[in-house]
């Protein structure tokens, strides 16, 4: 049982263009989201997170937006940088709860130059 | 700081084997989560130890197991081990048990079972 889904492995945007990358998620207890960037041989390093009390938090290029009743949030990247090439992978998970995350099977985000 | 380190990066072993890694967090961090990353599955939750307690486990057999010494350093075992047990295991730290502190990951133990 996927909580969290990321249905487009893959996505290529041309640089200075934004790069969208979607996630949905099934619990609804989930109150609490991340996303996580891995490079190839390195672990994934924490990118933006967005509690369920707001819609949207920005931290320069990186922008999340959280739709509740859709179950459904995005990352928006502006403009993208070929350094930007990575995996993006969202997470889900209950403050309150334990301290585990649910990941999505992640979506490779290529940016050309 | 040093970062998480995880030993050793890649191992190969046979079916029925038994394995042990090793994940020692950023100084000061007392919570360690255990990840397994597989290529359908994407990350998922091993277990969490904080304080040398287990936390919180995932979804997987009693035969991946764990432990977190008084310096918080992890190991984790996995015993007769099978071919889906190929993966990147990834160990995550951090200063406290909540999500809401990030969690920095290690470069991961990439494991072969032949």
């Amino acid at each position: 049982d996927q909580k969290v889904k990321q249905n487009s492995p893959s996505l290529s945007v041309q640089e200075g263009r934004i790069s969208i990358l979607n996630c949905d998620y099934t619990n609804s207890m989930f109150d609490y989201f991340l996303w996580y960037k891995k490079y190839p041989a390195e672990g994934p390093t924490f990118l933006i997170s967005i509690s369920s009390i707001k819609d949207k938090n920005e931290d320069g290029r990186f922008t999340v937006f959280l739709n509740k009743s859709a179950k459904h949030l995005s990352l928006h990247i502006v403009p993208s940088q070929p350094g930007d090439s990575a995996v993006y992978f969202c997470a889900g998970t209950v403050v309150t709860g334990a301290n585990n995350l649910f990941f999505g099977t992640g979506t490779r985000l290529t940016v050309i130059p | 700081k040093a970062g998480v380190t995880q030993t050793p990066r890649y191992l190969i072993k046979t079916r029925g084997q038994q394995v042990t890694l090793s994940c020692s967090p950023i100084s000061g961090h007392r919570s360690v989560s255990w990840y397994q990353q597989t290529p359908g599955q994407g990350l998922q939750f091993l277990f969490e130890y904080f304080s040398e307690t287990q936390r919180n486990k995932g979804n997987f057999p009693g035969r991946f197991s764990g432990r977190q010494f008084s310096n918080s350093r992890s190991e984790m075992n996995v015993s007769t081990l099978e071919l889906g047990d190929s993966a990147l295991y990834l160990c995550a730290s951090s200063p406290r048990t909540s999500v809401q502190e990030t969690q920095y990951f290690g470069p991961g133990t990439r494991l072969l079972v032949l």
